[in-house]
């Protein structure tokens, strides 16, 4: 099984909105609207920040939401704050019954 | 408070087998629908799903690791384990736990991890 296709990097100011894209295929991403987002810290573990595509787990700031179009999963962040920045994954259950990880997304806030 | 804690050496030799064990508190492990994770992350690398274990013992485990790769539940200890046999330097990485939903679409929470490194 492939790894998603994430951006490496991605950045944004104080304040703007972001996107990070997740791309596989239609036996992971299409076919399931089982996609995670999650946040990681250096030196951390990863923090569930959205699941099933869209759902927010509690606790996690609404500035955080998820999509689907097609292969294409997304992460956006709203109001992006200093706080944000650090690495994102994605995840994606596949037809095989096996998950599959995103490379991972380094954000940097300008 | 659900928490997950990862145990078992930090050094292990190659070919020989590596073992971790994580402990569950806050929930019973036989006592909910949710599967158990091992995840791992060489260093400066991306995450990498090892498998998932329900408590009555179905496993499902990633086919690239798959012929190297044991894992199992102790329900009276509330545990859970991972045993991937002849390891190599690109087995080091830090290992995680974690609760799964049923088709491995969330993990949450996460153990805080344990670096393994594999050198004779």
């Amino acid at each position: 099984q492939s790894a998603l296709t994430q951006p490496a990097s991605v950045s944004g100011s104080p304040g703007q909105s972001i996107t990070i894209s997740c791309t596989g295929t239609t036996s992971d991403v299409g076919g399931y609207n089982y996609v995670s987002w999650y946040q990681q810290y250096p030196g951390k573990a990863p923090k569930l920040m959205i699941y099933d595509v869209s759902n927010r787990p509690s606790g996690v700031s609404n500035r955080f939401s998820g999509s689907k179009s097609g292969n294409t999963a997304s992460l956006t962040i709203s109001g992006l704050q200093a706080e944000d920045e650090a690495d994102y994954y994605c995840s994606s259950y596949t037809s095989s019954s096996t998950l599959v990880f995103g490379g991972g997304t380094k954000l940097t806030v300008l | 408070q659900l928490q997950l804690q990862e145990s078992g050496p930090g050094l292990v030799k190659p070919s020989e087998t590596l073992s971790l064990t994580c402990t569950v508190t806050g929930a019973s492990i036989s006592r909910s629908t949710y599967y158990w994770g091992w995840i791992r992350q060489p260093p400066g690398k991306g995450l990498e799903w090892i498998g998932c274990i329900y408590y009555s013992g179905d496993t499902y485990y990633n086919p690239s690791l798959k012929s190297r790769v044991t894992m199992s539940v102790d329900t009276s200890k509330n545990q859970f384990s991972l045993n991937l046999t002849s390891v190599t330097a690109a087995d080091t990485a830090v290992y995680y736990c974690a609760r799964s939903g049923k088709y491995w679409n969330w993990f949450d929470p996460w153990g805080q991890g344990t670096l393994v490194t594999v050198s004779s």
